[in-house]
């Protein structure tokens, strides 16, 4: 089962930041946290990850809370092709702990 | 482009067959990983190879087998197929085991009639 709990749909203004909340309050100490996107039915596309600070790349930040418990992924200025269903996943690493696993994830509507 | 490739990109069968799906993993990447995406499951995992070697079983059914060459490429092999088993099929790769990002292809589209 998935690990992480994330509200089952957003809406954003196109133009705006887009703010993605994610739960994982079980996190253990060696997991990271990563966000994927998938668009329509195209392949998961890898966003960002994350241990305990904070990260930025061309794409998005991801800001995670000092107890690790939850998270945050925030798209600066959202267009129309960022509407797709984002996911937040624990991962750890080394054997059956590296893999993704998926839960139902958010869908974010960016909106003209 | 994520750099892994799946073929074929779609696929119609009929129920009862055998199909093969392919998947040539990111330049490098050791580790392989078979997802299914159904409409009413999500994204599930299926399977994990590492450099030739079974590294992880999820929810693989036993008409399903996988394996994966020593050229890294993998193939994934449905049989005895049912209309259940339309889905996409996604393909990933990444470096050494759970310490790389797992990239994912574009998937193979499954249509059993």
């Amino acid at each position: 089962d998935a690990k992480t709990t994330q509200p089952t749909s957003m809406d954003c203004a196109e133009g705006r930041a887009a703010n993605l909340p994610c739960n994982h309050s079980t996190i253990s100490g060696n997991e990271y946290v990563y966000w994927y996107r998938q668009i329509h039915s195209q392949g998961p596309q890898y966003i960002i990850h994350g241990l305990k600070n904070n990260e930025t790349n061309e794409m998005a930040s991801l800001i995670i809370t000092e107890d690790r418990k939850s998270s945050t992924l925030i798209l600066p200025h959202a267009t129309l092709r960022d509407t797709a269903v984002y996911y937040c996943i624990v991962k750890g690493y080394g054997g059956s702990q590296g893999n993704l696993i998926f839960g139902k994830g958010t869908k974010l509507s960016v909106k003209p | 482009d994520s750099g892994v490739t799946q073929t074929p990109k779609h696929l119609i069968t009929a129920t009862g067959q055998r199909v093969t799906l392919r998947c040539s993993p990111r330049s490098g990447d050791l580790s392989v990983y078979w997802y299914q995406q159904s409409l009413d499951q999500g994204l599930q995992f299926l399977i994990q190879y590492y450099n030739g070697e079974e590294r992880a079983k999820g929810n693989i059914l036993e008409r399903f087998s996988a394996q994966q060459f020593p050229d890294l490429h993998s193939e994934l092999n449905l049989s005895s197929l049912e209309l259940g088993d339309s889905a996409l099929y996604f393909c990933a790769s990444s470096g050494a085991t759970g310490r790389n990002t797992i990239y994912f292809g574009e998937g193979s589209w499954l249509t059993v009639v």
